[in-house]
């Protein structure tokens, strides 16, 4: 499985976009990235995926760079309700082609009035 | 409402104390998982199940047992609990198939090893 690397912490005004950078610089071909977040000690919550085209929808944006290394989510206009954990994660597959998924800590997004 | 839901979600016991955490999900998927999180080490795989009997182990699955009997079924057993195994405990499911796929997660279980 590809590991991910994010930063451990960031903060963004409320209103302003907030943009989570994920690197996943040993991506295969065939995974694709995920974005969840986890607020407080709640279960966490899908956001988005994509293999290599931008993608978008109702909660936020994932660009991805042409050679997969990279990615950022974004949330257009941060609210205090977007305080929270957030997780990028490759899904690979496994010999036994199972779905095995590896979670990181995330990056501790603080939305600041 | 679909959802996965985990009992108990808070739990007390002592070591050596054989128990069960039950997860069941509503929406006909194929794919479960257990989670364990701890602080500074993120989400970690326990076991997970592709399918009805069939199930392989996460990133750390010592200590843990898994049965998947029932396609909404996939409780978690703790044969011998021990202190490290105090942590917080998420079931996931997911639908199944080749294709992209995004994970539910039930609401949590709190587990204290003394």
């Amino acid at each position: 499985d590809a590991k991910t690397t994010q930063p451990p912490s960031m903060d963004c005004a409320e209103g302003r976009a907030a943009n989570l950078p994920c690197n996943h610089s040993t991506i295969s071909g065939n995974e694709y990235v995920y974005w969840y977040r986890q607020i407080h000690s709640q279960g966490p919550q899908y956001i988005i995926h994509g293999l290599k085209n931008n993608e978008t929808n109702e909660m936020a944006s994932l660009i991805i760079t042409e050679d997969r290394k990279s990615s950022t989510l974004i949330l257009p206009h941060a609210t205090l309700r977007d305080t929270a954990v957030y997780y990028c994660i490759v899904r690979g597959m496994n010999s036994g082609g199972y779905q095995k998924v590896t979670f990181g800590i995330g990056t501790k997004l603080q939305v600041i009035p | 409402e679909a959802q996965v839901t985990q009992n108990p979600r808070y739990l007390i016991t002592v070591t050596g104390k054989k128990l069960t955490v039950t997860c069941s999900q509503n929406m006909n998927h194929e794919y479960m998982s257990w989670y364990r999180q701890d602080p500074g080490l993120g989400l970690r795989q326990i076991y997970y199940s592709m399918n009805v009997e069939v199930t392989d182990k996460g990133d750390v699955p010592e200590g843990y047992k898994v049965s998947r009997k029932e396609k909404r079924n996939f409780p978690l057993i703790l044969e011998s609990p021990s202190p490290n195994q105090t942590s917080l405990y998420f079931c996931a499911s997911s639908p199944s198939g080749t294709g992209t796929y995004e994970q539910y997660f039930g609401p949590g279980t709190r587990l204290t090893v003394t």
